[in-house]
C-alpha cells in the first residue's frame, strides 16, 4: 500500500496570506489527524476527521481550519499567515477514530516557512 | 501543560550500547505509542503498549508501561548509527477526553 502523502512538501508565504495544505491518507484509512510541530512547541494535535466529520479539535486559533472529502482526502488551510505559523505540518492517517486501540501513519509532513 | 515527558532531552551513545528513554504523563491512557522521526520528516510508528499490558517486546526495541507512575519507558538494544532520530512518546487518552498527545522527544545520537 502507498505511504501517507502530503502536498506541498515545502512552502514559502507570507504574513498575511493564506495557505492550504493536502493530505491523502494511506487506502482504505478513514481517519485523517493533522498536527504542527514546532522546536518551541513540540508535536501539538490541530485535528482529526472522520467519514468528513470534525471529530476532535486542538487547541489553536479559528485561523486554522481544515477539511475532509469523501475520498478520505484532507486538507487544512490557515488564514492570515503569520510568521508563528511557520512549522512542519504532519498528516496521519488510521482505519479508525474515536476511541479504540490503532496506530497512526504519518506523512512526511509539509515545511511551511512564513516570512 | 503537556501530558508527555520525556527524558533525556538528549543522549549520545556508541554503536552496540543500549539507550534507554524515559516518558512520563498526567493523565488516565487508553495506551501509549513511541514514534521515531528523523531529522524534520515524518513520524515512523515503533511499537504501541496498552494500558493493561506492561512489557512489550519488538525486535530490539522493548517498552515498559507502569501505569501507576504514569511512565514508560524505551530500551534500544545493540544500538546503530541508523538509530540516530528523536524519538517521541504519544499518548492516547481518547478514552478520557484527551487527544493524541506527543511528549518533547528524546533525540538520540548513536556514534560509529
Amino acid at each position: 500500500k502507498a505511504g501517507v502523502t502530503q502536498t506541498p512538501r515545502y512552502l514559502i508565504k507570507t504574513r498575511g496570506q493564506q495557505v492550504t495544505l493536502s493530505c491523502s491518507p494511506i487506502s482504505g484509512h478513514r481517519s485523517v489527524s493533522w498536527y504542527q510541530q514546532t522546536p518551541g512547541q513540540g508535536l501539538q494535535f490541530l485535528f482529526e476527521y472522520f467519514s468528513e466529520t470534525q471529530r476532535n479539535k486542538g487547541n489553536f486559533p479559528g485561523r486554522f481550519s481544515g477539511r475532509q472529502f469523501s475520498n478520505s482526502r484532507s486538507e487544512m488551510n490557515v488564514s492570515t499567515l503569520e510568521l508563528g505559523d511557520s512549522a512542519l505540518y504532519l498528516c496521519a492517517s488510521s482505519s479508525q477514530a474515536g476511541t479504540g486501540t490503532y496506530e497512526q501513519y504519518f506523512g512526511p509532513g509539509t515545511r511551511l516557512t512564513v516570512t | 501543560s503537556q501530558q508527555g515527558e520525556e527524558d533525556p532531552q538528549a543522549l549520545s551513545i556508541q554503536e552496540g550500547e543500549n539507550a534507554t528513554m524515559n516518558c512520563s504523563y498526567k493523565t488516565s491512557i487508553n495506551n501509549l505509542q513511541w514514534y521515531r522521526q528523523n531529522s524534520g520528516r515524518g513520524l515512523v510508528h515503533l511499537i504501541l503498549i496498552r494500558s493493561n499490558e506492561r512489557e512489550k517486546h519488538s525486535g530490539r526495541l522493548r517498552v515498559t508501561l507502569d501505569t501507576s507512575k504514569k511512565s514508560s519507558s524505551l530500551l534500544i538494544t545493540a544500538s546503530r548509527a541508523a538509530d540516530t532520530a528523536s524519538y517521541f512518546c504519544a499518548t492516547d487518552a481518547r478514552n478520557y477526553g484527551q487527544n493524541f498527545v506527543f511528549g518533547p522527544g528524546t533525540r538520540l545520537s548513536v556514534l560509529p
